[in-house]
């Protein structure tokens, strides 16, 4: 069974603050690993689209790494600002295939005024 | 603006009724898909959609059934034999990259689905 494992669950970070978070997935078959940001009650967007072994991506403050030898991913943001609360999810892709498209549950973050 | 649509934001069903969830989007994506979000989990995808008049099945299909007549257009029905079809429903589409590859998925804002 394929798993798309995130962690944490849920953080609290200080504004100000960096923080990370991690997304694990399989380490064979990759394609491709997809991360979004989504807003309570907005749609989820898309911050990075990772297809390469070492690929370092960055959008702002938000960066994110990508290692498909052993299965992971770190999402990076710089100096949290209130409006980075919000859920992160990642998402693995497979093989190019449309119905092996993996989720994980998502990191919840809030920022501490 | 370029977006996905999806309506209603709320939606109330009895028991044994079908219903109908609108996904419409005007971007021109080739591919459209959709997903089921329930507490505690991560997305699960229901149907997909890679060209008009066709479409194949998600890992949680049963109980649901779909249309794809038009490019901009792929409603999802929730049919009285999902037996539990109380769920956060999210809509996506995304186009081909020139490779075969997808991009990033754009995606609706949701239709909250409960059963009374």
């Amino acid at each position: 069974i394929l798993n798309v494992e995130q962690s944490p669950q849920s953080l609290h970070v200080q504004e100000g603050d960096s923080t990370n978070f991690t997304c694990s997935f399989p380490s064979s078959n990759f394609y491709a690993l997809h991360w979004y940001r989504w807003e309570t009650a907005k749609s989820p967007e898309a911050l990075f689209v990772m297809t390469l072994n070492g690929d370092e991506k960055k959008k702002g403050r938000i960066s994110a790494t990508l290692n498909t030898k052993e299965g992971y991913s770190y999402l990076y943001i710089k100096g949290s600002q209130p409006e980075d609360s919000a859920t992160y999810l990642c998402a693995f892709f497979l093989m190019n295939r449309d119905d092996k498209i993996i989720f994980g549950k998502g990191t919840r973050l809030h920022i501490l005024p | 603006d370029g977006g996905i649509t999806q309506s209603p934001k709320y939606l109330f069903r009895k028991e044994g009724q079908n219903v109908t969830l609108s996904c419409e989007q005007n971007l021109n994506h080739d591919a459209m898909y959709w997903y089921r979000q329930d507490p505690g989990q991560g997305l699960r995808l229901i149907y997909y959609s890679q060209i008009v008049n066709d479409f194949q099945k998600g890992d949680i299909a049963e109980g649901y059934s779909v249309s794809r007549e038009k490019k901009e257009s792929f409603p999802l029905t929730v049919t009285s034999a999902q037996k539990n079809p109380t769920a956060f429903y999210l809509c996506a589409s995304t186009i081909t990259h020139s490779t075969g590859g997808r991009y990033g998925y754009t995606f609706g804002s949701g239709t909250r689905l409960t059963v009374v």
